[in-house]
């Protein structure tokens, strides 16, 4: 079964440094691999998304995030934070071309931005 | 741009009422679910479908049941609500083309007391 693991339940950054926020996967194959944002109060927005090719993936606002079949990761970063950026970050993971009921969630890391 | 109406964003419900949570996408989407968001569980889907009509499980349906009679709605339905279904409920389209990305509503904050 696939799995989703976000080691960090909060990370608190100060503006302007740079950011990682980590995603380990558990999948037999090359999966579809998301990143998405939630502010509060909220839906989900997506950032990012992986799905062949270049390993690196440019999202919107700024955001990047490198999939390392190696490693099993896709870890989300972003050169300089802004403080509108303090929000919930989800990783989630799916098989290619099976449709997003097989979608898997990681449990979400809290970015808290420092002035 | 593709828009996902969740009809309320607050609910307050008493232990044994039937409650319905709406939701509307307004770019003929082929595909909506209805997760349930909780602290340190993440997301975990509850209900999707594929079609009018048309609806499956997810990981946790229990205690739940949908309705689709329409392309654009997809209503969930706690037939007798609990304390523990207390928990912010988010609304996802999506289309068939390929790579079409997940949608979300903004999410519906149930309280059952």
């Amino acid at each position: 079964a696939q799995s989703v693991t976000q080691p960090d339940i909060h990370i608190t950054v100060s503006e302007g440094a740079s950011l990682e926020l980590r995603c380990n996967y558990s999948y037999g194959a090359t999966p579809y691999l998301f990143w998405y944002v939630q502010s509060p109060g909220q839906g989900l927005q997506l950032l990012l998304k992986y799905f062949s090719g270049d390993t690196l993936v440019q999202g919107i606002k700024g955001f990047e995030a490198e999939f390392k079949r190696s490693q099993s990761s896709f870890n989300l970063r972003k050169p300089s934070v802004h403080w509108s950026d303090a929000a919930e970050y989800f990783c989630a993971v799916g098989p290619i071309n099976s449709g997003y009921s097989t979608l898997t969630f990681g449990k979400g890391t809290m970015l808290l931005v420092s002035p | 741009d593709v828009k996902v109406t969740q009809s309320s964003r607050y609910l307050v419900k008493r232990t044994g009422e039937k409650v319905f949570l709406e939701c509307v996408q307004d770019m003929d989407h082929e595909n909506m679910f209805w997760y349930r968001q909780d602290p340190g569980l993440g997301l975990r889907l509850i209900y999707f479908s594929y079609d009018v009509k048309m609806k499956e499980k997810g990981d946790i349906p229990e205690g739940y049941s949908v309705s689709r009679e329409k392309k654009e709605r997809f209503s969930l339905i706690l037939e007798s609500a609990s304390t523990n279904q207390t928990s912010m409920y988010l609304c996802a389209s999506s289309s068939d083309r390929e790579n079409s990305p997940l949608h979300f509503g903004n999410g519906t904050r149930l309280t059952v007391t």
